[in-house]
């Protein structure tokens, strides 16, 4: 079945400690995105990501990393995460000039 | 800053009716994208426009693209109750420093009542 992964669905943390959402996809496409999604705030980007070892800032950046060494992963990294980055996160992939597929969501957490 | 804007925020409507939902965006696009949401769980994906199309259907729901006014419509004819979620529209950038970035609006909350 085609689909987005994403571990863990649901985490709570403490400020500063570092941690890695995990998102995978076996459909073999080239772009995958993290967002985030808050109340009266709709959907942002975090990172986007055109192929492996291309990465690029979406609009909302600071305070994440993103990796992608295989073309199916592309964790989100915390390193130091604060309660301003308790959120709903989605992982999500495509080909170029297609429909978004969406993970079920990662909802973090950080006290 | 979003690309796609939804109009309205929210709507309320009787199972039955139509709802339409509309999208204004700034910049060239490839394609517009619709999806829909139910709460707190992931974005499916509904229906593609392509740039160079001005109307495109899929069952009970028609798109229509116009790129001079830089807008969309999401029509959702013969509403139920199964179809309250979120709608929200997302824009495929064309060239220049979005390239092939997807960018979300803040959406429609659509709410139909039996």
């Amino acid at each position: 079945e085609a689909q987005v992964t994403q571990n863990p669905r649901y985490l709570i943390t403490v400020t500063g400690k570092k941690l890695t959402v995990t998102c995978s996809q076996n459909m073999n496409h080239e772009y995958m995105s993290w967002y985030r999604q808050d109340p009266g705030l709709g959907l942002r980007q975090i990172y986007y990501s055109m192929n492996v070892e291309v990465t690029d800032k979406g609009d909302v950046p600071e305070g994440y990393k993103v990796s992608r060494k295989e073309k199916r992963n592309f964790p989100l990294i915390l390193e130091s995460p604060s309660p301003n980055q308790t959120s709903l996160y989605f992982c999500a992939s495509r080909k170029h000039g297609n429909e978004q597929y969406f993970g079920p969501g990662t909802r973090l957490t950080v006290t | 800053s979003q690309q796609g804007e939804e109009d309205p925020q929210a709507l309320s409507i009787q199972e039955g009716e139509n709802a339409t939902m509309n999208c204004s965006y700034k910049t060239s696009i490839n394609n517009l994208q619709w999806y829909r949401q139910n709460s707190g769980r992931g974005l499916v994906h509904l229906i593609l426009i392509r740039s160079n199309e001005r109307e495109k259907h899929s069952g009970r729901l028609r798109v229509t693209l116009d790129t001079s006014k830089k807008s969309s419509s999401l029509l959702i004819t013969a509403s139920r109750a199964a179809d309250t979620a979120s709608y929200f529209c997302a824009t495929d950038a064309r060239g220049g420093t979005s390239y092939g970035k997807l960018t979300f609006g803040q959406g429609t909350i659509l709410t139909v009542h039996p």
